[in-house]
């Protein structure tokens, strides 16, 4: 079975500064992909990030970061220069073999000014 | 704005009544998923269509039912609701049927009373 855990519930970060949220994933595919989602208190889902099991870079999209290391199955998010808006819960999450998405139980970022 | 749209944003309504959210994927997206977030039981995923097809279920109750229409809208329909269906309810899109990026719609907030 596939298992996302999140173990930091929360987290502060001071503003302009890099901030990383973990991410640890078990599963028995040997093709799956990882996301990251943030989800603002207005309650939209929003995609960040995707990070394919083959891949061999690191995925990047602006700001944000995917630090993926197989062999310790994990895909921590690592945010650059938070910004307030930055403020939110964020999720990982993983599909495989099968098309759902298995999610975490997400980590709520504030930033502080 | 993801390109998915979700109707109604909220809804109330009492136990034992019946109602159905609407989904339109993003343009060009022959695949719809389903996804319950409530403070208990975290995001899970319900049911996927694509193309009009059934393709994966995944813990959905017998009292709730989804399908997806030739113009590849998705309703789902809730039944006899009870009190512990009070969730988010989310409708997501993807091009084709696995391991791509899933782009959400901004809920259906629900409210059993």
């Amino acid at each position: 079975a596939q298992k996302i855990t999140q173990t930091q519930p929360g987290m502060f970060v001071q503003e302009k500064e890099a901030v990383t949220l973990d991410c640890t994933y078990d599963t028995s595919d040997q093709s799956y992909g990882l996301f990251w989602y943030k989800q603002p208190s207005s309650g939209e889902m929003i995609f960040l990030i995707y990070q394919g099991s083959y891949d061999e870079q690191n995925a990047t999209e602006g700001r944000y970061s995917l630090n993926f290391q197989k062999a310790r199955k994990s895909a921590n998010l690592v945010i650059s220069a938070s910004q307030l808006g930055d403020s939110a819960m964020y999720f990982c999450a993983m599909s495989g073999a099968t098309n759902k998405l298995i999610f975490g139980t997400g980590t709520l970022l504030a930033v502080q000014p | 704005d993801s390109g998915v749209t979700q109707t109604p944003k909220h809804l109330i309504t009492a136990t034992g009544q019946r109602v159905t959210l609407r989904c339109s994927p993003r343009s060009g997206d022959l695949s719809v998923y389903w996804y319950q977030q409530s403070l208990d039981q975290g995001l899970q995923f319900l049911i996927q269509y694509y193309n009009g097809e059934e393709r994966a279920k995944g813990n959905i109750l017998e009292r709730f039912s989804a399908q997806q229409f030739p113009d590849l809208h998705s309703e789902l329909n809730l039944s006899s609701l009870e009190l512990g269906d009070s969730a988010l309810y989310f409708c997501a899109s993807s091009t084709q049927q696995s391991r791509e990026t899933q782009y959400f719609g901004p809920g259906t907030r629900l409210l059993v009373l």
